[in-house]
């Protein structure tokens, strides 16, 4: 199997907050973990590709200092939302890639059950 | 940019109906991936076909892929009330990433 556990599954926060979501990967060791946003009705948009031991790689008009991704270990990969505000309000999904043998480009992706944060 | 398109947005058929949903892409790619998504959820990865390979068959599922078109279609056969979610498609490069395209809403009424 290829469990991928997100928490929480809701905030809700008042403006100014600092919110800390976690992903952990319970069955396997994910060399890659991803996050992503998800507006209502819409694709996924991702954010950000987390690396084990390594500083994240973000997408081009993600602010850097207001989503803070740590992957500290195989298995835990954290995004905190810094001084959150109402439009940062959003449902936040990560992913978990098994490593891979020759080569990471056709692999699946292993989802979390999203966050839905919401700013007052 | 958004890779994949998928088409139709909403389809709503009968239980005991087959679904079909398309996915158009417009860059060349290495593999492509259908996930299924419940309402409030994650995704749930379903298939992956490389771009070697024209069909892929799992259970009720069946996907075929034309790179001469950059197209790809999910069929989903005899169709349950608890196939009722968004399935989205999503584009492998050469890198590690995904582009996800808008999705497919599927209703199946009992």
């Amino acid at each position: 199997g290829a469990v991928v556990s997100q928490h929480p599954s809701r905030v809700i926060c008042k403006s100014g907050t600092s919110v800390k979501i976690e992903c952990r990967s319970l069955d396997f060791q994910a060399t890659t973990m991803f996050w992503y946003r998800q507006f209502p009705k819409k694709s996924l948009m991702l954010m950000a590709t987390s690396n084990e031991g390594s500083k994240a790689t973000y997408e081009q008009g993600v602010e850097k200092d207001k989503f803070l991704i740590n992957h500290a270990s195989l298995t835990l990969s954290t995004l905190t939302v810094t001084s959150a505000h109402p439009e940062d309000s959003s449902f936040y999904i990560c992913s978990a890639q098994k490593p891979y043998r020759t080569g990471i480009s056709n692999q699946p992706q292993h989802f979390g059950d999203g966050t839905r944060l919401s700013i007052l | 940019s958004q890779q994949g398109e998928e088409d139709p947005q909403a389809l709503s058929i009968q239980e005991g109906e087959n679904a079909t949903m398309n996915c158009s892409y417009k860059t060349s790619i290495n593999n492509l991936q259908w996930y299924r998504q419940n309402s409030g959820r994650g995704l749930v990865h379903l298939i992956l076909i490389r771009s070697n390979e024209r069909e892929k068959h799992s259970g009720r599922l069946r996907v075929t892929l034309d790179t001469s078109k950059k197209s790809s279609s999910l069929l989903i056969t005899a169709s349950r009330a608890a196939d009722t979610a968004s399935y989205f498609c999503a584009t492998g490069g050469s890198n590690y990433k995904l582009t996800f395209g808008k999705g497919t809403l599927l209703t199946v009424n009992p």
